[in-house]
């Protein structure tokens, strides 16, 4: 079975700094998709990036981008010069063709003025 | 678009009561997903249909639950008798193909007293 794993419960980091939210995943899959949702106190749920298996390249999305690792079932997400908006709950999510999302546990994310 | 749409927003009800939270998703998507959020168990998939039809309701906790897809632009999620451990957030999500993740509604606070 699929499973995702957020080993940070908890992460901050100076405004206009640097962070990075950590996510494994095990599959037997070869194509699939990798995602990053946000939920800031609002509860709403935002697609933040997304990564397609087959693709080597990293994702970027603005001041978000990932570290996708294959071969290790590792996907990152980096956020840089981090804004007080930015504070959030950070879900990372597989799937695998149409089924459903797996989502791991979350990390909040703090940011210091 | 106006996106996923959840009704209501907030609920609070009496245990041994009926609860009915709505859904429309977003129209041309063809994929409808209920999760249930909570601090203990997180985000836990219920249930999604594929063209109106229930593929996977293994996540459903128990018979007090069922949901319903009549048309493609409507869906409901009920639980009767509802009891204080089904107090959650439940958000409904809508995906038309699996390489874009899903958009998710702004979610129903359920609290059962």
């Amino acid at each position: 079975a699929q499973t995702v794993t957020q080993s940070q419960p908890e992460m901050s980091v100076q405004e206009a700094e640097t962070v990075t939210l950590s996510c494994t995943y095990d599959t037997s899959e070869s194509d699939y998709y990798l995602f990053w949702y946000k939920q800031p106190p609002s509860r709403q749920m935002i697609l933040v990036i997304r990564q397609e298996a087959y693709k080597q390249q990293n994702a970027t999305e603005n001041r978000f981008s990932v570290n996708f690792q294959k071969a290790a079932k590792s996907f990152s997400l980096k956020i840089s010069d981090s804004q007080l908006g930015d504070a959030a709950m950070y879900f990372c999510a597989y799937r695998y063709n149409t089924d459903k999302l797996i989502f791991g546990t979350g990390t909040r994310l703090q940011v210091f003025p | 678009d106006a996106g996923v749409i959840q009704s209501p927003r907030h609920e609070v009800t009496e245990m041994g009561q009926e609860v009915t939270l709505r859904c429309k998703p977003i129209s041309g998507h063809n994929s409808l997903f209920w999760y249930r959020q909570t601090m203990m168990r997180g985000l836990e998939l219920l249930i999604y249909f594929n063209n109106n039809v229930p593929i996977d309701d293994s996540g459903m906790p128990e018979d007090r639950f069922s949901a319903k897809m009549p048309n493609a632009s409507f869906s409901t999620l009920k639980i009767q008798p509802s009891e204080p451990r089904d107090s959650a957030v439940y958000f409904c999500a809508s995906s038309l193909v699996a390489d874009y993740g899903y958009t998710f509604g702004s979610g129903t606070r359920l609290t059962v007293v």
